[in-house]
């Protein structure tokens, strides 16, 4: 069956990176793009941008762009979600979804990315 | 940047049909998704091109899109259907994809 699995919670420092991993397994991992969404607390939710992992092409929304770089290592079927100059208001739930073009039908189980002095 | 614009809560009584709108200018063009979140889960998809009902998901969850606005439609809701909805597309370049504002579904 399809599964995402993402790493563990971080806790970083205003101005700080986070690498958030995300591991596919239950399909062909370069078959499909993998899309990076967040939720901050009580918020809705946020599209960051989308990554193929077989060519390795991005495309990010425009409130992250100089932000966020969304990369891949095919020989483990991985996809990461970098995101730089961290703020307080970058604190949200952070999820990898697999994408089928238009649309996203399987989710990761979420990453929480609290950043705090 | 493209918005698509929710109501925030609509609340039912249970066997009563819910109706939740998107609207957006690209709709007549793109087609809606939606999602439904409950609470402290990801989203599940439960609706895919503007009216298709994935596997697994109750024949009570149908939507249409007309014009600038796609619809929801939970007929006869049950509690297990309170949650958080999401309608998603992309603009009329194809190129940035966009959540709902969100509509928090009360059954009661």
């Amino acid at each position: 069956q399809v599964q995402l699995v993402q790493s563990g919670a971080e806790v970083k420092k205003p101005g700080a990176s986070v690498k958030v991993s995300c591991k596919a397994s239950g399909y062909t991992f370069t078959s499909y793009d993998i899309n990076w969404v967040r939720q901050a607390t009580g918020q809705g939710l946020e599209w960051m941008g989308w990554m193929n992992p077989n060519s390795g092409n991005t495309g990010y929304a425009q409130k992250f762009q100089g932000r966020v770089t969304m990369t891949r290592n095919t020989s483990i079927s991985t996809a990461y979600m970098e995101l730089s100059s961290l703020r307080s208001e970058d604190t949200a739930v952070y999820y990898c979804a697999r994408g089928t073009g238009d649309y996203v039908d399987y989710w990761g189980q979420g990453t929480l990315v609290t950043v705090s002095s | 940047s493209y918005e698509l614009t929710q109501p925030p809560s609509v609340s039912v009584s249970p066997g009563q049909t819910a109706r939740i709108t998107c609207s957006g200018d690209a709709l007549p063009k793109k087609y809606a998704y939606w999602y439904q979140q409950k609470s402290g889960q990801a989203p599940v998809l439960v609706i895919y091109e503007d009216s298709k009902r994935p596997s697994g998901i109750p024949e009570r969850f149908s939507g249409s899109s007309s014009g600038t606005m796609a619809t929801l439609t939970i007929s006869g809701a049950q509690v297990e259907d309170e949650a958080d909805y999401y309608c998603y597309s992309t603009d009329s370049s194809g190129n940035h994809n966009v959540f709902g504002t969100g509509t928090k579904v009360t059954v009661l």
